[in-house]
């Protein structure tokens, strides 16, 4: 059984280009949230994704969008870059359909994205 | 209001101590109660999940919801040197868009 893939797993941008990035799910999962982890903080919700729709999204501007694919993978595509946006981008599978799940999440290492 | 509060630390302890990480959150709705462990340049991974209230225990860690007074805890007994890491509490519920709030992470070294 595979755990969560995400790549990159580091990217430099320069403020205002655009970045994507991926992720593939546990083997078996059927639902990806994208979160985002500023240095020193916690994680913060940015969207979820279940059976290709989104099925939730956290407090983030519309310039943060995704995808998620038929096999489950997914997308997170940030347009106009921010020097805010610097953070640590990570991919998390599971099995909620629209229910919170039962067993948490399977978190990948993360895409540390650094704008400059 | 923060949905969830979590001292930061550094929390410094001896090989063999008991640690002892809480979070408190505003929302009584919140259902889900969860630790997790990252290690530096890793992802979260699951440690301890819980359902509404009460106590649950896996090996040397034991969870505690008390959801009269809004807190939670994590209890590491014996803890060991591979225990260093950041440890994030998470709250969630089935009405709040599927998504879980997560503390800012409390960071723990277990001295040898």
């Amino acid at each position: 059984e595979t755990g969560v893939t995400q790549s990159p797993t580091h990217l430099i941008k320069t403020r205002g280009q655009q970045v994507t990035l991926r992720c593939s799910s546990q083997s078996g999962h059927n639902t990806v949230s994208w979160y985002q982890q500023a240095l020193g903080q916690g994680p913060q919700f940015i969207f979820q994704y279940y059976r290709e729709e989104e099925n939730g999204r956290g407090n983030f501007p519309p310039r943060f969008s995704g995808l998620q694919f038929p096999n489950y993978s997914s997308e997170l595509n940030v347009n106009a870059l921010e020097l805010d946006d610097s953070a640590l981008y990570l991919c998390a599978s599971s099995l909620a359909g629209r229910v919170l799940a039962h067993y948490g999440y399977t978190f990948g290492s993360g895409t540390r994205l650094t704008v400059v | 209001q923060k949905e969830v509060e979590q001292d930061p630390g550094p929390l410094s302890v001896p090989e063999g101590a008991i640690v002892s990480l809480n979070c408190t959150y505003s929302n009584s709705a919140f259902q889900y109660f969860m630790w997790y462990r990252q290690y530096s340049r890793k992802g979260p991974e699951l440690l301890m999940y819980t359902y509404s209230s009460g106590n649950k225990e896996d090996g040397r860690f034991t969870a505690q919801v008390d959801k009269s007074s809004k807190y939670i805890s994590l209890f590491i007994r014996d803890s060991q040197p591979s225990d260093s890491a950041t440890y994030l509490c998470a709250v969630g519920d089935s009405n709040t868009g599927n998504q879980f709030y997560f503390g800012t992470g409390t960071s723990l070294t277990v001295i040898p």
